[in-house]
């Protein structure tokens, strides 16, 4: 069955970076595109980034472009997230999901999420 | 606030049915389809509708979805206490980004 486990949240203080991962099994990874998707400590979701299935096309949301990098390895079966110059605003629950196409349309699969908390 | 425009609650009684809007615009919901997901309490989403009107398998047929120009909506008949959570719509953007709805609170009173 398909799995996506996320890995590498913590406590960070702003303006620091820190990076995520997610594991996937069950299905084969380089054929999909992947989302992060976070939500903010009792807010609502909001889309992250996306990568095409080989890595070709990345796309993210305003507000962390030139800030995070999302990117994957297909032989280790692995989404990334980098995320540099943290702010408060940046403090959520970091899901992974993975995408029906090999490139960006919806989400059908997510994982349980990882928390980032950006503080000082 | 949110690319999609959803309101932040609904609520029904047990076997009453209720809809939840999502209101876009030419670039996301009018030129893409649309998607629900399910947040129950304490977990991560889960697909519930997809391009607009599709069930995933072992969604119930009480759930259904439709669209109408840059606008969707959920319905959900046959209300179950086990319906309560969050739905969200979701759908992808001519500018190349996912955009989410602010979800709605559903309470089964």
């Amino acid at each position: 069955q398909v799995q996506l486990v996320e890995s590498g949240g913590g406590v960070v203080q702003p303006g620091r970076s820190l990076s995520l991962s997610c594991a996937a099994s069950g299905f084969t990874f380089s054929s999909y595109a992947m989302h992060w998707v976070r939500q903010a400590p009792g807010k609502g979701l909001q889309w992250v980034a996306v990568i095409w299935y080989d890595g070709s096309n990345k796309y993210y949301v305003d507000s962390v472009k030139g800030r995070f990098t999302i990117s994957r390895d297909n032989s280790k079966n692995t989404l990334y997230l980098q995320m540099n110059s943290l702010r408060a605003e940046d403090t959520a629950v970091y899901y992974c999901a993975r995408d029906v196409r090999d490139y960006g349309d919806y989400a059908d699969y997510w994982g349980q999420g990882t928390l980032v908390t950006v503080s000082s | 606030q949110s690319v999609l425009t959803q309101p932040p609650s609904a609520s029904g009684t047990p076997g009453q049915r209720v809809t939840i809007s999502c209101s876009g615009s030419s670039s996301n919901i009018g030129s893409n389809t649309v998607n629900w997901y399910q947040q129950l309490p304490g977990t991560a989403p889960k697909l519930l509708i997809y391009s607009n009107n599709q069930r995933p398998s072992g969604v119930p047929d009480r759930f259904s979805g439709s669209k109408s120009g840059t606008s969707a909506s959920l319905a959900i008949s046959g209300l179950q206490s086990e319906d309560e959570a969050d739905y969200y719509c979701a759908a992808w953007d001519a500018s190349l980004k996912g955009v989410f709805g602010g979800g709605t609170k559903l309470t089964v009173l």
